[in-house]
C-alpha cells in the first residue's frame, strides 16, 4: 500500500535541542511539504520541495531545516532557534506541475518542548 | 493579504444535513480543495473545484462561485462518524496552498 510515514507519533525534547521529524513517501511523488498546524489555525507551511536536492521556504521557515537528497524522504530539523516548536507537524505530498494536485498527509508527529 | 475564512464550529443532528462556508481572498486562484481531519489525525482529501458549480461525491457536495471568492461543502445524511474538522483550502496564482483555520463539525444523535 502506498503512503507517507512520519515518525514517531510523539516526541518530547528539552528546550535547547535540534530534533528531527522523518517523512517518508512511497507514493512516487516529486512534491513534499512541511506544515504546522496549531489550535484554532489553518496549516502553515514550514518548507516544500518540488524535486529531488531543491527545496523552497514557506511562510514560517525560521528555526526550521529540511533536506531532500532523495525522492522518498523529507526530513525536517526543528532547530533551538525556533521560538515556539510545540505544535502538531504534517508532512504531506503530491503531484509537481501547475493542475492544482491534492495533497496526500502523513499521521503526523506532535512535538512537546520543554 | 490572503485570508480563507470558515466558521469555527457547528453542530448539526444525526441524519440531517449541513453546510458548511467558506470565503476566500488569494493572489489568483487556480482550484479550492476540501479535506476532512479527524482529532489528532491528518487531513484527508474530500473534493476540489476548479470551475463554478456543484461537484457531487456521494453524501458529500462541495460549490463554487469564484466570483464571489465563496465555496461551501454539504454534507447529507449526517453519520456520527463526520463529526471532524473541515479545511477549506485555495490554490493561488503560485501554487501555494492557502489553509482555512478549519471548521469543527459537531454531530449529535
Amino acid at each position: 500500500d502506498g503512503g507517507i510515514t512520519q515518525s514517531p507519533k510523539y516526541l518530547f525534547r528539552k528546550e535547547g535541542q535540534n530534533v528531527t521529524l522523518s517523512c517518508e513517501q512511497n507514493l512516487n511523488h516529486d512534491a513534499m511539504y512541511w506544515y504546522r498546524q496549531d489550535p484554532g489555525q489553518g496549516l502553515r507551511l514550514i518548507y516544500y520541495s518540488q524535486i529531488v536536492n531543491d527545496f523552497q521556504k514557506g511562510d514560517i521557515a525560521e528555526g526550521y531545516s529540511v533536506s531532500r537528497e532523495k525522492k522518498e524522504s523529507f526530513p525536517l530539523t526543528v532547530t533551538s532557534a525556533q521560538k515556539n516548536p510545540t505544535a502538531f507537524y504534517l508532512c504531506a505530498s503530491s503531484i509537481a506541475g501547475q493542475a492544482p494536485y491534492e495533497q496526500y498527509f502523513g499521521p503526523g508527529t506532535r512535538l512537546t518542548v520543554t | 493579504g490572503q485570508n480563507i475564512d470558515q466558521p469555527t464550529e457547528m453542530t448539526a443532528t444525526e441524519g440531517a444535513i449541513v453546510q458548511i462556508n467558506c470565503t476566500y481572498q488569494t493572489s489568483g486562484f487556480n482550484g479550492l480543495f476540501w479535506y476532512q481531519q479527524h482529532a489528532g489525525e491528518a487531513p484527508t482529501f474530500l473534493s476540489y473545484n476548479v470551475l463554478d458549480g456543484l461537484e457531487e461525491k456521494g453524501r458529500f457536495s462541495s460549490f463554487l462561485s469564484r466570483s464571489k471568492g465563496y465555496s461551501y461543502l454539504l454534507l447529507k445524511e449526517l453519520q456520527m462518524k463526520d463529526s471532524a474538522s473541515y479545511l477549506c483550502a485555495v490554490e493561488n496564482s503560485n501554487y501555494q496552498l492557502i489553509w482555512g483555520a478549519g471548521t469543527k463539525l459537531i454531530i449529535k444523535p
